[in-house]
C-alpha cells in the first residue's frame, strides 16, 4: 500500500533556529497537508497546497511558516525561529481530489 | 465550518469487551475517516467512510450521513486497542477539502 513518508521522525532544535520538515506524498495524488498536534490535543490543520501553491491555510500559519514542493515529489514545511510553543508532531498528507487521505508517520519537532 | 464532536472522552474497558464509539458532525460531508493514533503518536487509518458499512476484523464502522453522525464498534477488545481514537470529516466542493478532525476518544483497554 503506498505511504507518505516524513523525515525526520524525530528533531530537536535551539529556539531561534529554523527547521525544515520534509515528506513525500503518494505520487498520483494532487493535495497535500501540513497538520500539527500539540501534545495531548488535537490534530489542527495548518496548510493545504494544489497546483504548486497555497489553497488554504489556518491561523496558526502565520509568516513564520512556509511550505514549498522543490521537486516532482518533495513537499517541505519550513519553520522560521522557532519558538517553545512549536514543539508538537507534524503530519504530513496527501490525498486524491476525492477519497481519503493518507497520513505520515509524523515528525516529533522539540524546540529547547 | 464543519464542527466534529466525538464521545465518549475517554473510555476504560477490560480485556474482550466490546465498544462503540460516536462521532457526530454539524455539517454534510463527503469524506469520513477514523484514526487510531498509536503509542507513538502515528496516525493510523482505520476507515474511509463517507456512508454505509465496513468491517475489518474485530473493527466496523457505519456513517449515516443523512443524519450526520459515524460509529466506530469495537468487538473482543485487546489491550494493543489502546490509544486514541480520532474521526474527522472534510466537504469536498466548497472553497476548502481540508480534514477536520474531532478531539477524540481515549480509550484503555485493561488485561
Amino acid at each position: 500500500e503506498p505511504e507518505v513518508t516524513q523525515t525526520p521522525s524525530h528533531q530537536v532544535t535551539q529556539m531561534g533556529q529554523e527547521v525544515i520538515l520534509r515528506c513525500v506524498p503518494i505520487s498520483n495524488h494532487l493535495y497535500f497537508y501540513w497538520y500539527r498536534q500539540i501534545l495531548g490535543q488535537k490534530v489542527e490543520f495548518l496548510v493545504s497546497f494544489y497546483n504548486n501553491e497555497i489553497s488554504e491555510k489556518s491561523e496558526i500559519f502565520d509568516d513564520q511558516f512556509s511550505v514549498e514542493r522543490p521537486d516532482g515529489s518533495n513537499f517541505t514545511l519550513k519553520i522560521r525561529s522557532t519558538k517553545l510553543e512549536d514543539s508538537a508532531m507534524y503530519f504530513c498528507a496527501s490525498s486524491e481530489q476525492r477519497g481519503g487521505y493518507t497520513f505520515g508517520s509524523g515528525t516529533r519537532l522539540t524546540v529547547v | 465550518g464543519i464542527q466534529v464532536e466525538q464521545s465518549p472522552p475517554d473510555l476504560i474497558l477490560q480485556e474482550g469487551a466490546n465498544s462503540t464509539l460516536r462521532c457526530n458532525f454539524s455539517d454534510s460531508v463527503n469524506n469520513l475517516q477514523w484514526f487510531h493514533q498509536n503509542p507513538w503518536g502515528q496516525l493510523i487509518n482505520l476507515f474511509y467512510i463517507p456512508s454505509g458499512t465496513k468491517q475489518n476484523g474485530r473493527l466496523s464502522a457505519t456513517t449515516v450521513a443523512t443524519e450526520r453522525y459515524s460509529l466506530l464498534y469495537i468487538s473482543s477488545s485487546q489491550t494493543t486497542d489502546s490509544g486514541v481514537y480520532f474521526c474527522a470529516g472534510a466537504f469536498y466542493g466548497g472553497a476548502t477539502n481540508k480534514l477536520i478532525f474531532g478531539t477524540g476518544t481515549l480509550l484503555a483497554v485493561q488485561p
